[in-house]
């Protein structure tokens, strides 16, 4: 079964960096688009990075252009996250996500806390 | 981008129904069928519901049901279980190469 399994997450001082990955099991993943969406506490999800297949397109949400970089690496089934100049705003769960045809979000890992504080 | 906006909250009976609305703006929802909904318990990795406006995963019941018209779609659950209450999300793909989420909705089992 498709399984997703976020790590990295953690406490870190505003300006800081970090890196979240996302082990991927159970599918074809070097078949699939992936994304990052994260939820701050009490808000609602907000969709952070998308990045193809093949990792050779990438897109950003606004709130974290410039600043986060997403990566995959196909030999190894995980999807990346480089956090960096974090700020307060980027407290969240984050959650790697795999993109069903067309354009939605299929499956989903549990997710990652990061506090920055 | 602007979030979708849902109510903040629902609730109902077992039994019953409930609809939960996501409005947009022709940018997102009216201008595209990629409309799609999850289910979040807290804790637990989000459950994809409903995509592409109203077609169904498999494995989930067809109590729930979706639907659009113009900016607006919406999400009903019929027959309401005490497993169905959780927290429930819209999605739209917002054209530019960009997603957006609803403002997230709690639906409580009275």
């Amino acid at each position: 079964q498709v399984q997703l399994v976020e790590s990295g997450g953690g406490v870190v001082q505003p300006g800081r960096s970090l890196r979240l990955s996302c082990a991927a099991s159970g599918f074809t993943f070097s078949s699939y688009a992936m994304h990052w969406v994260r939820q701050a506490p009490g808000k609602g999800l907000e969709w952070v990075t998308f990045i193809s297949y093949n990792g050779r397109t990438q897109f950003y949400g606004d709130s974290v252009k410039g600043r986060f970089t997403t990566s995959r690496d196909n030999s190894k089934n995980t999807l990346y996250l480089q956090m960096n100049s974090l700020r307060d705003e980027d407290t969240a769960v984050y959650y790697c996500a795999r993109e069903g045809d067309p354009r939605h979000f299929d499956y989903w890992g549990q997710g990652t806390l990061v506090t920055v504080s | 981008q602007s979030a979708l906006t849902q109510p903040p909250s629902a609730s109902g009976s077992p039994g019953q129904s409930v609809t939960i609305s996501c409005t947009g703006t022709s940018s997102d929802i009216g201008g595209d069928n990629s409309v799609s909904w999850y289910q979040h318990h807290p804790g637990k990795a989000p459950k994809l519901m409903i995509y592409e406006v109203n077609k169904r995963p498999s494995g989930v019941p067809d109590r729930f049901s979706g639907s659009k018209s113009g900016n607006t779609a919406s999400l009903t659950v019929s027959g309401l279980q005490a497993e169905d209450e959780a927290d429930y999300s819209c999605s739209s793909y917002g054209g530019s190469s960009n997603y957006v989420f609803g403002t997230g909705t709690k639906v409580t089992v009275l």
